[in-house]
């Protein structure tokens, strides 16, 4: 069985911190890897897609990286903000018979304070 | 990426009845996706809804107790049947085109 997890499950942080999201996985022979965020109650929204033969992507405060030999991801957020506050969900691909399916990681709960 | 209108975004349901969740796609799919998250737990998924075939349910979901429909490339239903309050709990869709993209999701309370 696949699994994802990600460190820390929380984390609070003063407004201007550099902080880095941590998800670890099992299986190296991930197709793409994506992270999400999750307001409260709420739907996810794609923040970054990573696909197999990439090392990173960056959108905006966002860096995401990619390392499938040691079953690693990392989101780095910088600059952080009380609006980042949400749950940050990385997951991976894995290819199919019926196509590729997504395994989510436990979550990072961030809350960046005023 | 694909705009998906999920709806309700919450209902309170009372228990042994039904509730069908709609999503609809700005563009053709050929496969959706249904996924729950319970309180405090990350996303599980439930069936992927291909159009003009019969869903195909993950380990621990059944047909009886969450039906979907797929009518067109654009559309899908999910219901969740006979509720009790240990289906209270996050319902999202979602398609497969540059990365996947995820409906506003579902807030189901079942009293």
């Amino acid at each position: 069985k696949q699994e994802v997890t990600q460190i820390p499950a929380a984390l609070s942080v003063p407004e201007g911190e550099n902080l880095v999201l941590n998800c670890s996985f099992t299986d190296s022979a991930i197709y793409n890897l994506q992270w999400f965020r999750q307001d409260p109650g709420k739907g996810l929204t794609s923040l970054l897609l990573i696909q197999s033969s990439q090392r990173e992507q960056t959108s905006g405060r966002l860096n995401a990286s990619l390392d499938k030999s040691s079953g690693r991801s990392t989101l780095y957020i910088a600059a952080s903000q009380p609006g980042d506050s949400a749950t940050y969900l990385c997951a991976h691909y894995i290819l199919t018979g019926g196509g590729n399916k997504l395994t989510f990681g436990t979550g990072t709960q961030l809350k960046v304070e005023l | 990426s694909a705009v998906i209108s999920q709806k309700p975004s919450r209902d309170i349901c009372q228990r042994g009845t039904s509730l069908t969740i709609q999503c609809q796609v700005d563009s053709q799919v050929t496969m959706m996706f249904w996924y729950r998250q319970q309180p405090g737990q990350s996303l599980t998924l439930i069936a992927t809804a291909n159009q003009g075939s019969e869903a195909t349910y993950e380990s621990g979901f059944v047909i009886d107790k969450f039906p979907i429909s797929r009518p067109n490339l654009t559309f899908s239903t999910l219901t969740v049947s006979n509720m009790s309050p240990e289906d209270s709990s996050i319902y999202l869709c979602s398609v497969y085109g540059a990365g996947y993209t995820f409906g506003s999701g579902t807030r189901l309370t079942v009293v």
